[in-house]
């Protein structure tokens, strides 16, 4: 079964520590994975895709197959970071299924 | 601009009274998908629709029921609703499965 694994519900660090938020998936075939955050009384905003292989907000993520991961990372945490973050897992074929992990919140200390 | 509606942004009803919750994009997405948002549960896809007339259910499915008659639009009906669908909404279009979801922002839903 496809799933995604979130394992921390809160990650706390201070203002300019580096950052990674885990991100676990299980999915036998080719996986589209992405980042969402939602700040605080927001809507969830893409943050990043796997397939274009970006860099936003400082932030990025590489997908490990072998590992079946795909960590955010960020190596200077900003108050600004602070938001609850999102790892979702699309099968790419066919459908529109969009598994989402149970998120990370990030808390930024000054 | 850019953007997906939906509408109301908050209702509280009575159980069995239906409803529904209006999603409008203007981007000319051909997905468009529901997702519900509990506490400790992340989001969970309810519908989703790949096109015009073409739906399909998520993982909650249960009590919800959805239509896409033309493009733009996506609403979503609980035809019964229960207090165990008091939940955070969200509807959510795409142009395609690998670009991401643009989300609207979100109903909150109380069924008394």
């Amino acid at each position: 079964a496809q799933r995604v694994t979130q394992p921390e519900k809160l990650l706390s660090v201070f203002k300019g520590a580096p950052v990674e938020l885990k991100c676990n998936y299980s999915y036998s075939g080719s996986p589209e994975l992405f980042w969402y955050v939602q700040y605080s009384r927001q809507r969830l905003q893409l943050l990043l895709r796997h397939i274009s292989r970006e860099s936003i907000k400082g932030f990025t993520a590489d997908l490990n197959k072998g590992e079946t991961s795909f960590h955010l990372k960020k190596p200077f945490a900003q108050e600004e970071d602070s938001a609850m973050y999102y790892c979702a897992l699309s099968r790419s074929y066919n459908t529109d299924k969009l598994i989402f992990g149970t998120g990370t919140r990030l808390q930024v200390f000054p | 601009e850019a953007q997906v509606t939906q509408n109301p942004r908050y209702l509280i009803t009575v159980t069995g009274k239906k409803l529904t919750v209006t999603c409008s994009q203007n981007m000319n997405h051909e997905y468009m998908s529901w997702y519900r948002q509990d506490p400790g549960l992340g989001l969970r896809q309810i519908y989703y629709s790949m096109n015009v007339e073409v739906t399909d259910k998520g993982d909650v499915p249960e009590g919800y029921k959805v239509s896409r008659k033309e493009k733009r639009n996506f609403p979503l009906i609980l035809e019964s609703p229960s207090p165990n669908q008091t939940s955070l909404y969200f509807c959510a279009s795409s142009r395609a499965t690998d670009y991401g979801y643009t989300f609207g922002s979100g109903t909150r839903l109380t069924v008394v």
